[in-house]
């Protein structure tokens, strides 16, 4: 079967730097996304890898290791606004996005 | 502004009922996508269409059907509504359907089925 793996809860404090993991399982990859929602919101689009390595936009970057089958994405310079559950999603072979259950991230001051 | 809508906000439904839950979008994207979104899983694909006048079955379809009459519209419909669906329904689009096709979500529908 196909499956998506991420932690279900993480704490940070405001100013740090966090890491959210994902590790997959899928039928086929064409590529691999992170969303950002907030409660009561839509997911809205972070990031997108397809090969190997890192991606960076801003205070957020993500890493790709298709060979691992493993994700994550990186948080910077944390601020409260960025408490949400970020969603990890995988596009299997029919172009289909698989979605994991999401991390709810914690910002304390 | 452009994006996708969708109605009603909210539902509170009597099992049996049947309901039909509304999506537009104005970006003129051909595929558009319904997933339900419960606590502890991730979103799941409900049925989607590549492109107008197509449809196709996502991972959970049964007791739910779909049309897509123009590129705009793409309503969802429960014949017969049961307590499992309670949830909240997302409808998505993207310009797309390879790989770099980001999606865009309208802000959710929540359906209560009692």
């Amino acid at each position: 079967g196909q499956n998506i793996d991420q932690p279900t809860e993480m704490t940070a404090t405001e100013g740090a730097i966090v890491q959210i993991n994902c590790t997959y399982q899928t039928s086929g990859f064409n590529g691999l996304f992170w969303y950002q929602q907030h409660a009561g919101e839509a997911p809205t689009f972070l990031s997108y890898n397809v090969l190997d390595g890192l991606e960076e936009k801003g205070r957020f970057s993500s890493f790709l290791s298709r060979s691992k089958g493993y994700s994550y994405l990186l948080l910077k310079e944390l601020q409260m606004k960025d408490s949400a559950s970020y969603l990890c999603a995988v596009m299997d072979s029919n172009y289909q996005l698989i979605w994991g259950a999401g991390t709810k991230l914690i910002i304390k001051p | 502004i452009a994006g996708i809508t969708q109605a009603p906000t909210s539902q509170i439904l009597a099992a049996g009922r049947r309901m039909t839950l509304r999506c537009t979008q104005d970006m003129r994207h051909n595929a558009m996508y319904w997933y339900r979104q419960d606590l502890g899983l991730g979103l799941r694909l409900i049925h989607y269409s590549n492109t107008a006048g197509t449809t196709g079955k996502g991972e959970v379809p049964d007791g739910y059907s779909v049309s897509r009459a123009n590129t705009d519209d793409f309503p969802l419909t429960l014949a017969s509504a049961v307590p499992s669906q309670t949830s909240v329904y997302f409808c998505a689009s993207s310009e797309g359907t390879d790989s770099t096709s980001e999606q865009f979500f309208g802000p959710g529908t929540r359906l209560t089925v009692l």
